[in-house]
């Protein structure tokens, strides 16, 4: 059974900081990961989606990297600002079960003026 | 332009009443699927469309139902609601079901009160 997690569950920075959130997972078995911004009480917003052959995709500011053979994953966010405030969910996309995504339980990342 | 729309944003029920809630989405894409989240809790999914091929996950309460009467909108039936089906409902759509460049889009969500 595929299980996800994310570490930590909380993050607080100065604004200006780079940061990485990591992301882990046990079974190597997967289409894609996305990662995803969750502003309090919202819906999900698709950062970025790495597919199983690829190891890193960039938008602007951020960098998503995939290891397939340790299980792990991580977003990588340049230059933080407070408008990054939000709760990041990392997502597995699964072999064989509809497509679903599994998700972690997110990082609350909370970046300070 | 909104491309997954969920109608309405919030909906306050009673104990036991049936509600439903609304997705619709403009992009065409065969796959529609049907998350429950809780409060700080990751989503979970309940169910998916491929077309119109239903696909229950094994553990989703028997109190919720969906239809999806064409590729355009697709309906989240809640037969019973009980104070622990209080949560966020997220929609989301991929064009398919397998493939690594399959992207999953995400509406804004409905959150569902229990009274």
């Amino acid at each position: 059974k595929q299980e996800v997690t994310q570490i930590p569950a909380a993050l607080s920075v100065p604004e200006g900081e780079n940061l990485v959130l990591n992301c882990s997972f046990t079974d190597s078995a997967i289409y894609n990961l996305q990662w995803f911004r969750q502003d309090p009480g919202k819906g999900l917003t698709s950062l970025l989606l790495i597919q199983s052959s690829q190891r890193e995709q960039t938008s602007g500011r951020l960098n998503a990297s995939l290891d397939k053979s340790s299980g792990r994953s991580t977003l990588y966010i340049a230059a933080s600002q407070p408008g990054d405030s939000a709760t990041y969910l990392c997502a597995l996309r699964v072999d064989n079960q509809g497509g679903k995504l599994i998700f972690g339980q997110g990082t609350e990342l909370s970046v300070k003026p | 332009d909104a491309m997954v729309i969920q109608n309405p944003r919030y909906q306050v029920t009673q104990f036991g009443k049936p509600v439903t809630l609304s997705c619709s989405q403009t992009l065409n894409h065969n796959v529609m699927y049907w998350y429950q989240q809780k409060s700080s809790q990751a989503p979970k999914l309940l169910f998916h469309y491929y077309d119109k091929d239903f696909n229950n996950e094994a553990d989703t309460p028997d109190n919720f139902q969906s239809r999806r009467p064409n590729t355009s909108f697709c309906f989240l039936d809640i037969r019973s609601p009980g104070l622990g089906d209080a949560a966020m409902y997220l929609c989301a759509t991929s064009r398919g079901l397998a493939g690594g460049s399959y992207e999953q889009y995400f509406g804004p969500g409905t959150r569902l009160t229990v009274t």
